[in-house]
């Protein structure tokens, strides 16, 4: 079993609608949530990070965690075209530890 | 914001050769950089850390003899893939982190394509 699982997508929405991404993950030590966005052949994008449960919201984007169910959640409202892209969870259990990554979900958002 | 470089941005090369890859943080220093490949449609795998002036800690399956990494300096770690495969070719994707307090963003750079025939 993967330390963090991400649904692959794809997922295809149209334009103006909430994308909705999530992550469970199984180890307990994670203590920091981030979530990248990756264009192809680019590289990752840091959107979002989040240390404790709740709720974080930066404009159109907003990320919950929920550590005693281990699943983390990004929310993106009134999608555009442009935020078609490979999305990323990634944990981290310290500062200067590496980066476990989900799988990614591809998301297409159609005009 | 923090800017991290790779060069090259795309490389091709023949089996057998050896490719550099530099991976830079060009306004920050960085304690700690990471190396991932990423194949087509899927997630980056940590390769290995590396931490300045100090041997690079490899991810089990990776061979520490063909994917030779230094990091010389505080602002430049290098991945070298030696005697290059087919199968080498990938999406090679550095990140770096300042080790300042309080910050636990690691910042990535671009991403280098190698491509072996």
């Amino acid at each position: 079993q993967k330390e963090v699982e991400q649904d692959p997508g794809p997922l295809s929405v149209p334009e103006g609608a909430i994308v909705s991404l999530n992550c469970t993950y199984s180890n307990s030590a994670f203590q920091y949530f981030m979530w990248y966005r990756q264009y192809s052949r680019k590289g990752p994008e840091l959107l979002m990070y989040t240390y404790s449960s709740g709720n974080k919201e930066d404009g159109r984007f907003t990320a919950q965690v929920d550590k005693s169910s281990k699943y983390i959640s990004l929310f993106i409202r009134d999608s555009q075209p442009s935020d078609s892209a490979t999305y990323l969870c990634a944990m981290l259990k310290a500062a200067g530890n590496k980066l476990t990554f989900g799988g990614g979900t591809r998301v297409l958002v159609k005009p | 914001g923090a800017v991290v470089s790779q060069h090259p941005s795309w490389v091709i090369c023949k089996s057998g050769t050896s490719v550099k890859i530099e991976c830079r943080s060009l306004d920050f220093q960085a304690t700690t950089m990471f190396w991932y490949r990423q194949f087509p449609k899927q997630s980056l795998m940590l390769m290995a850390t590396s931490n300045e002036g100090s041997k690079a800690t490899y991810e089990q399956g990776v061979e520490k003899d063909k994917f030779l990494i230094n990091h010389a300096s505080l602002t430049l770690s290098t991945l070298t893939v030696t005697s290059a495969h087919p199968e080498d070719s990938s999406f090679y994707i550095c990140s770096a982190f300042p080790g300042t307090d309080n910050n636990y963003e690691q910042y990535f750079g671009p991403g280098t394509r190698l491509t072996v025939t």
